[in-house]
């Protein structure tokens, strides 16, 4: 079955950075666009990134932009988010997830359970 | 960028009810909208697609309609496994992807 699995996070101070690590197994994670996402304490959704399922095309929301990298590994099925520059609101619990559709981009069918980043002096 | 704008934020209903949510973008995005419920502690899970696509596996309960601007997501029946928080998605490809602010549907 389709499993996802982040790691990485952390407490880290504003100005650190750090590198998010999603696992993705059950499925061949070289056919499918994959995303971050994250959720403030308390509050809603909030797309981050994707990237596609070669990683020669990324996209990233105004928010991180030029101080998130999304990457990939197709050999290792693994995505990456390295993120730097961090500030508090960037605390969140950040998760993966799978574009539904093979090769394109698309709404996401499956999530990790998430990990928590937390950015605080 | 699109902004997507849910109404209402909460919701009271019983077991049984009827329930719309609607979700309004700030410009078209034809009928690239999806549906996610999230439970508390728990990531969310796909419902609908392209508007009103039921996701594999979900309850034919959920349903969804809309094209444009505005759209609803409806549970014909509310069951005790629906309390939790709906977002709404828009993945117009012009656009970065944006959710709405959630509707969060509570026990009357």
């Amino acid at each position: 079955q389709v499993q996802l699995v982040e790691s990485g996070g952390g407490l880290l101070k504003p100005g650190g950075s750090l590198r998010l690590s999603c696992a993705a197994s059950g499925f061949t994670f070289s056919d499918y666009y994959m995303s971050w996402i994250r959720q403030a304490p308390g509050k809603g959704l909030e797309w981050i990134s994707y990237i596609s399922s070669s990683g020669s095309t990324t996209d990233y929301a105004d928010s991180v932009k030029g101080r998130f990298t999304i990457s990939r590994d197709n050999a290792k099925n693994s995505l990456y988010l390295q993120m730097n520059s961090l500030r508090a609101e960037d605390t969140a619990v950040y998760y993966c997830a799978r574009s539904r559709v093979v090769a394109s981009i698309s709404p996401l069918d499956y999530w990790g359970q998430g990990t928590l980043v937390t950015v605080s002096s | 960028d699109i902004q997507m704008t849910q109404s209402p934020s909460t919701l009271s209903a019983s077991v049984g009810d009827r329930v719309t949510i609607t979700c309004r973008a700030s410009q078209s995005i034809s009928s690239w909208l999806a549906w996610y419920q999230q439970r508390p502690g728990k990531a969310p899970k796909l419902l609908i697609y392209k508007a009103s696509s039921l996701e594999i596996g979900v309850p034919s309960r959920f349903s969804g309609s809309g094209s444009g601007t505005e759209f609803t997501l409806t549970i014909s029946s509310l069951q005790p496994d629906d309390f939790a928080t709906y977002y709404c998605q828009q993945y117009d490809s012009s656009s970065p992807w944006t959710f709405g602010q959630g509707t969060k549907v509570e026990i009357k």
